[in-house]
């Protein structure tokens, strides 16, 4: 059973491209989560996402930031118009049922986003 | 608001002795506290949970946390620290509306052979 996959793993844009980071979850995993890492930081939530539906996106950016999980296929983060703040580590999780809070989450191996 | 703290950003430690990495939390209603595990460039390893039951929990690698009520502290402990163990830990407890976890800055522990 394959882990969650993140792609690409690391990606390089210039001010004002956009970033589109692409999450697989776990086999059997309907939820899916995404957290960022800024250098010498913690992980910050950004967004909770089931199958066709954003459950909870209260530590998204309002501007520029945007998250889907479609029924097909994987969940993606789209950064519009980069800026180099921008630019962490960016971790996707799945849990097979959120809202049962025993669950723990299963993190992918992260985007590295640098902003030039 | 829910919060966790990890008092140390970094814990020292000889190979062979005993590790403990501190964390405390603030949640309204049930604590559900997490460990994880960072390696470099890699992503985060679940280690263990509480969430009710026993206060003392085993989970991977050897590690156990002591889950203590009053105290309002989750911390990770290791009888016999391996220099492999040297990684970014991190404590999570859910947060309130159940669907986050809510991370710190997380502690770099450091084994010597």
């Amino acid at each position: 059973n394959a882990g969650v996959m993140q792609n690409p793993r690391h990606l390089v844009r210039r001010r004002g491209q956009e970033a589109r980071l692409r999450c697989s979850p776990m086999k059997g995993h309907s939820h899916v989560y995404w957290y960022r890492q800024l250098p010498e930081e913690g992980l910050k939530f950004m967004v909770y996402l089931q199958k066709e539906n954003i459950i909870d996106e209260s530590g998204m950016p309002k501007e520029r930031f945007s998250a889907e999980f479609p029924k097909e296929g994987p969940s993606i983060l789209r950064i519009q118009q980069v800026v180099r703040g921008d630019s962490a580590a960016y971790f996707c999780a799945s849990s097979p049922m959120a809202g049962l809070v025993i669950d723990e989450q299963f993190f992918g191996p992260g985007t590295r986003l640098t902003v030039l | 608001a829910q919060s966790v703290a990890q008092p140390e950003d970094q814990v020292n430690v000889a190979e062979g002795n005993p590790l403990t990495v501190k964390c405390t939390y603030s949640v309204s209603g049930n604590p559900y506290l997490f460990w994880y595990v960072q390696y470099p460039n890699r992503g985060l390893q679940f280690l263990l949970k509480y969430i009710t039951g026993d206060n003392l929990v085993k989970g991977s690698y050897g590690f156990e946390a002591e889950f203590n009520k009053s105290q309002t502290s989750f911390h990770l402990k290791k009888p016999s620290a391996l220099v492999s163990d040297s990684a970014l830990y991190f404590c999570a407890p859910y947060g309130q509306a159940g669907t986050a976890l809510i991370f710190g800055k997380g502690t770099t522990l450091s084994v010597s052979s």
